[in-house]
């Protein structure tokens, strides 16, 4: 446990409505991940941040945007949803000492989000 | 070609036996390389981590590593149920230094009681 929480865990909205996911971590870690997964696809990077306000694009970037306004939350903002943006979507930080491997992405317990 | 390379199995092991999953790599210059288990409906969990040529060995697991032919294994011996998951290779971008990860899609592992 990385102290890694995400919020919602499950919501289901409409094509076009803007969403908002939440990604919180408690202790200080500088970089921070969101990634969405999809059978057949895999893990892939959306976006990443290494400190506030330092945010750059992934490989599935388009259609999403994030931002870092403080260091323990990590913002994934979906600006009109569509269907094909239907996944489950893994928060995860990089380790940074300690109990933590330094080099290592731990991972949140995911959202699923469902576009209908 | 795909970054990172998984059999997608399923692959099924009779329990007590030894589960291996293979992963291969296209970049020369990846330096760090991650196996992450996955039960279904759960976030992605490190299992092991290595950096050199070779086996390294935690519990029942081991991960071995082959720079040269650039491929990582993971050897599960004396299989468990408990081991049915997903197992997930990681390998770090090389471009990034260790701040990006390229996954694998993922080898689900069924161990047979």
């Amino acid at each position: 446990d990385a102290g890694i929480t995400q919020s919602p865990r499950h919501k289901v909205t409409e094509t076009g409505t803007p969403v908002t996911l939440r990604c919180h971590q408690t202790e200080n870690h500088r970089y921070m991940y969101w990634y969405r997964q999809d059978p057949g696809h895999g893990l892939r990077l959306i976006h990443y941040s290494y400190g506030v306000k330092d945010t750059d694009k992934g490989e599935v970037s388009d259609g999403y945007s994030v931002s870092r306004s403080k260091t323990e939350d990590f913002l994934l903002t979906l600006e009109s949803a569509t269907s094909s943006q239907t996944s489950v979507y893994f928060c995860a930080i990089r380790g940074a000492g300690g109990v933590h491997y330094t080099d290592t992405q731990y991972f949140g317990p995911g959202t699923r989000l469902t576009v209908l | 070609q795909k970054e990172v390379e998984q059999n997608s199995g399923p692959l099924s092991v009779p329990e007590g036996a030894i589960a291996s999953l293979n992963c291969t790599y296209s970049d020369r210059v990846s330096q760090s390389f991650f196996w992450y288990r996955q039960y279904s409906g759960k976030s992605p969990e490190l299992i092991m981590s290595i950096y050199s040529n070779g086996d390294k060995e935690d519990g029942r697991f081991t991960a071995q590593l082959n720079k040269a032919s650039q491929y990582v294994s993971l050897l599960i011996r004396d299989s468990q149920p408990s081991d049915s998951a997903t197992y997930l290779c990681a390998v770090n971008n090389p471009n990034f230094g260790n701040e990006k990860l390229t996954f694998g899609t993922g080898t689900r592992l069924t161990i047979i009681p």
